[in-house]
């Protein structure tokens, strides 16, 4: 079946360094790919998307480019920020609907001032 | 984005009796929602996918009648885990489809599950 796998956890970095957290994935068929973040206390936030081979997705500073031919989905961002620190979900979905949503196992990210 | 809530945030029960969580999407109408279980520094896994007026649609292995899903509105879906055991402890997430334009779930905040 259709997997997802992040980088471990948890992250720490400086304010201002630069971030990357690697996602691939297992998929039949094309799937549209999403980062989803989730801050303290609140509940899982669409950080960006990409439905399609090269599409970059970027929202916040974030982007992600969808990889077919290595099958990843990499978050960076260059230069993070305390109010950056969450946790992270890489997930994929065989449809374009946004529908079942198969989920990364979630990177949690502090960043130090 | 949509609003949405869950209802209770954090529930705590005896073994046996049962749990009912709400999950109420507050600014759209959504005739489809979906049911998370996420595990303690684990990924949240799809338990059912929720249809305004007809019956939930089960992952393999989510037993159906352990876990009721009603959506008997197109603003509110329950979850009801019936004859609760410690096992069932468990972080629950639902999420609203929201079709107009994005095609996105939006997600609630979660409803930490402890049975004793």
């Amino acid at each position: 079946g259709d997997s997802v796998t992040q980088m471990e956890g948890p992250v720490t970095l400086s304010e201002e360094a630069f971030l990357t957290i690697n996602c691939t994935y297992t998929a039949t068929g094309y799937p549209s790919l999403f980062w989803y973040v989730q801050y303290p206390g609140e509940g899982l936030q669409l950080l960006l998307k990409a439905t399609k081979a090269d599409d970059k997705g970027s929202n916040k500073g974030f982007e992600a480019t969808y990889r077919k031919e290595t099958t990843s989905f990499h978050l960076e961002k260059g230069s993070v920020q305390v109010s950056d620190s969450a946790v992270y979900f890489c997930a994929l979905s065989e449809n374009q609907g946004a529908q079942k949503l198969v989920f990364g196992q979630g990177t949690r990210l502090t960043i130090n001032p | 984005g949509a609003v949405v809530s869950q209802h209770p945030s954090r529930v705590i029960c005896k073994s046996g009796t049962s749990v009912k969580i709400e999950c109420r999407s507050l600014d759209f109408q959504a005739t489809t929602m979906f049911w998370y279980r996420q595990f303690p520094k684990k990924s949240l896994m799809l338990m059912a996918t929720s249809n305004e007026g007809s019956k939930a649609t089960y992952e393999q292995g989510v037993e159906k009648d352990k876990f009721l899903i009603n959506h008997a509105s197109l603003t509110l879906s329950t979850l009801t885990v019936t004859s609760a055991h410690p096992e069932d402890s468990s972080f629950y997430i639902c999420s609203v489809l929201y079709r107009v334009a994005t095609d996105t779930q939006y997600f609630g905040p979660g409803t930490r599950l402890t049975v004793l």
